[in-house]
């Protein structure tokens, strides 16, 4: 079983529509969660970290944590072609210093 | 702006020989790591180092070496490139007592 999981998609969904992608992670001693972006390419770009269960809001982005169930999700709101890109999901354990990274969801966001 | 640089951006080489690739940077993190990134595997790591005296081997550490010159330097040696070695290769600061990493612009790398 892998640690972090994704589904790889491509998740396609309409301009203004909201996205949803998903994260589920192994170890139950997680206590770090974040999501990056990362357009064909280039480099992963933060654009969420979350530490405690339930939602967090940024701008169009929210990231959702369930430590019980083990997933972490990202909910874009308002879609726009400029997120299309692969949404990578990385977790940390509090007696670790290392980020586990999941193979990424790619997003299309079609007009 | 504090950053993360990586040079260079693009090598093209030859296996068997000895390629560096280095990182710097200026945010002030004590962290830095270096990853590699193949298509369908995601990201992997390969060294990190907390500060220049503490390197450590990553999951992928076999055919690469490290060296911390400074706090915000962090090369990765290929002593012998392979072709298996061809990749996109990230580097990544981060601060104590936070798990958040960012990364360098990254090198594409191909070992013909």
């Amino acid at each position: 079983q892998k640690e972090v999981e994704q589904n790889s998609g491509p998740l396609s969904v309409p301009e203004g529509a909201i996205a949803s992608l998903n994260c589920t992670y192994s170890d139950r001693g997680s206590q770090s969660f974040f999501w990056y972006r990362q357009y064909s390419g280039k480099s992963p770009e933060l654009i969420m970290s979350i530490y405690s269960n339930g939602d967090k809001e940024d701008g169009r982005f929210t990231a959702q944590l369930n430590k019980a169930s083990q997933y972490v999700s990202l909910l874009i709101r308002d879609s726009q072609p400029s997120d299309s890109a692969t949404y990578l999901c990385a977790v940390a354990s509090y007696n670790t210093d290392k980020l586990i990274f999941g193979t990424g969801t790619r997003l299309q966001v079609f007009p | 702006d504090a950053d993360v640089t990586q040079t260079p951006r693009n090598r093209i080489t030859k296996t068997g020989k000895r390629i560096m690739l280095e990182c710097s940077q200026t945010k002030g993190h004590d962290r830095m790591y270096w990853y590699r990134q193949d298509p369908g595997l995601g990201l992997r790591l390969i060294y990190y180092s907390f500060d220049v005296k503490d390197i450590n081997k990553g999951e992928i550490s076999d055919g690469y070496s490290v060296s911390r010159q400074a706090q915000a330097k962090f090369s990765l040696s290929l002593e012998s490139a392979i072709p298996n070695q061809t990749a996109l290769y990230f580097c990544a600061t981060g601060r104590r007592f936070f798990n958040e990493q960012f990364f360098g612009p990254g090198t594409r790398l191909t070992v013909l």
